[in-house]
C-alpha cells in the first residue's frame, strides 16, 4: 500500500519568508508524486508533479519540490511567503492501477502568511 | 473552457434518505474520479471510470454506494439508505486519459450533510 504523511497540520510564516511543507511517502514501487493546493470553497489544483523525471520539480506560483529518494520526501518549497498563498496544501502519491491514476492524499497542511 | 462542474454544491438530508450527486466532467476527458473528502482528512478515492466503466471502484466504504456513466460523460454518485457517517465533500476529478502523466482536474465538489 501506499501512503504521505504531511507533518504539521498547520503552518505559519511571514509574508516574504520561506515556506517549507514536509511530505513524506511510502510506497513499495516508484512512486508518482503530487502537490495540490486548496482554496476556500474551491476544487483542488496542482501545484507541480513528480513522475520520474528531474527530481527537482518547479511549478505554478513559484513553488517547487525535490524528489529525495534516500529520505522517502518530496517536500514544499518557495522562497517567498504571499499573502495569497495561504490557503491548503495536500501531498499526494499515486498508484496506477487499471489504466487509472488513483491518488493517496496527506491529510493537508494548512498554511497562514502574517504581514 | 470550462472546468468540472458538480451539483448540487450543497445537500443536506435526513438519515436513511437516498441522494444522487452530479459531476460534469471536462469536455473530452475520458476519465472520471469520485473522492470523499472528511473534515480535516485529506480527499479519499472512491471510485475511478475509463468511459462508461467502472475500471476500479475499490475505495467505495460499502454496497449503499454506487456510481455510474452511462455515456462516458456525466457520472452520478448514488448513496442509499444515508448514515450520519456519510457527512463529507464528495470531489469529482476528470482528466484526459487515465494515466498518471495525465492531470486531474477537480471540481469545488459537493457538500453532504446527513441529519
Amino acid at each position: 500500500a501506499q501512503s504521505v504523511t504531511q507533518l504539521g497540520s498547520h503552518v505559519s510564516v511571514s509574508e516574504g519568508a520561506l515556506v517549507l511543507l514536509r511530505c513524506n511517502y511510502s510506497s513499495s514501487v516508484p512512486p508518482y508524486l503530487f502537490w495540490y493546493v486548496q482554496y476556500p470553497n474551491q476544487g483542488l489544483q496542482l501545484l507541480l508533479k513528480y513522475t520520474s523525471a528531474a527530481t527537482l520539480v518547479k511549478g505554478i506560483n513559484g513553488f517547487e519540490a525535490e524528489f529525495k529518494k534516500s529520505e522517502t520526501s518530496f517536500h514544499l518549497t518557495k522562497p517567498s511567503a504571499h499573502m495569497s498563498d495561504a490557503a491548503e496544501y495536500f501531498c499526494a502519491v499515486s498508484l496506477v492501477t487499471g489504466g487509472g491514476n488513483k491518488l493517496t492524499f496527506g491529510t493537508g497542511t494548512q498554511l497562514k502568511v502574517e504581514l | 473552457g470550462a472546468g468540472v462542474s458538480q451539483t448540487p454544491s450543497n445537500k443536506v438530508t435526513e438519515k436513511g434518505k437516498y441522494v444522487e450527486l452530479r459531476c460534469d466532467p471536462i469536455s473530452g476527458h475520458t476519465a472520471l474520479y469520485w473522492y470523499r473528502q472528511s473534515l480535516g482528512q485529506g480527499p479519499e478515492f472512491l471510485i475511478y471510470f475509463q468511459g462508461t466503466g467502472a475500471a476500479d471502484d475499490s475505495g467505495l466504504p460499502n454496497d449503499r454506494f454506487f456510481a455510474v456513466r452511462p455515456e462516458g460523460s456525466v457520472s452520478t454518485l448514488k448513496i442509499q439508505r444515508t448514515e450520519r457517517g456519510d457527512s463529507a465533500v464528495y470531489l469529482c476529478a476528470s482528466s484526459f486519459k487515465g494515466g498518471a502523466s495525465y492531470e486531474q482536474y477537480f471540481g469545488p465538489g459537493t457538500r453532504l450533510t446527513v441529519t
